[in-house]
């Protein structure tokens, strides 16, 4: 059973720039999603894809979109990059779309993507 | 809106000392309340609690709920170095949605 998996692992880009970034979910899970961690933060939702569909926002602008395949895997792309967007995003997949006391769902998360934007 | 607050920090200790890390949230319509350890990037999952009073263990580490107070407590006993990372804790609503808020975390530095 592989884990999640995000690709690319270290990336810089320049302010006005676009960028993407890419998930693969663990076998069997059918959800992912994206969150955004500052340094010296916890990470902060930005939204969640079931069947391909954005199921889900956190108070992100609309120049963050994202989109899932069919294989489950997903891509989160940032257009008109700001210094701000320098951070460290992670993905998380899950089994279910919703969360369940059982415990049995519980996200799973990649190793993230650092974006450095100069 | 929802929001988590973890205390202290960050915290210094020595091997075998204990410690506790604590968190107290404010959600709407609460599901269950998540710690996890973060190391270099990926966090792991360590418990999820959605009862009062129940104790989750595993090994050295435990950690219990209060709903009425709404707070959580992180214990590690025996601490040792590889237990350095950032502990994060979370919580998650009952929608439709994994959407979880997260704390900013404790730093732990366990040293020799």
């Amino acid at each position: 059973e592989t884990g999640v998996t995000q690709s690319p692992t270290h990336l810089i880009k320049t302010r006005g720039q676009q960028v993407t970034l890419r998930c693969s979910s663990q076998s069997g899970h059918n959800t992912v999603s994206w969150y955004q961690q500052a340094l010296g933060q916890g990470p902060q939702f930005i939204f969640q894809y079931y069947r391909e569909e954005e199921n889900g926002r956190g108070n992100f602008p609309p120049r963050f979109s994202g989109l899932q395949f069919p294989n489950y895997s997903s891509e989160l792309n940032v257009n008109a990059l700001e210094l701000d967007d320098s951070a460290l995003y992670l993905c998380a997949s899950s089994p279910a779309a919703t969360g369940s006391i059982t415990g049995a769902n519980v996200l799973t998360f990649g190793a993230g993507s650092r974006l450095t934007v100069l | 809106e929802d929001k988590v607050v973890q205390s202290p920090l960050s915290l210094v200790v020595h091997e075998g000392d204990t410690v506790t890390l604590n968190c107290s949230y404010e959600v709407t319509n609460f599901r269950s309340l998540l710690w996890y350890k973060q190391e270099k990037k990926a966090p792991t999952f360590l418990f999820m609690l959605t009862s009062s009073g129940i104790e989750k263990k595993s090994g050295r580490l435990s950690s219990i709920l209060d709903k009425k107070e709404l707070f959580s407590i992180l214990n590690i006993t025996a601490t040792q170095t590889g237990d350095s990372a950032v502990y994060l804790c979370a919580v998650e609503a009952a929608t439709g949605r994994r959407a979880l808020t997260f704390g900013s975390g404790t730093r732990l530095q366990v040293q020799p």
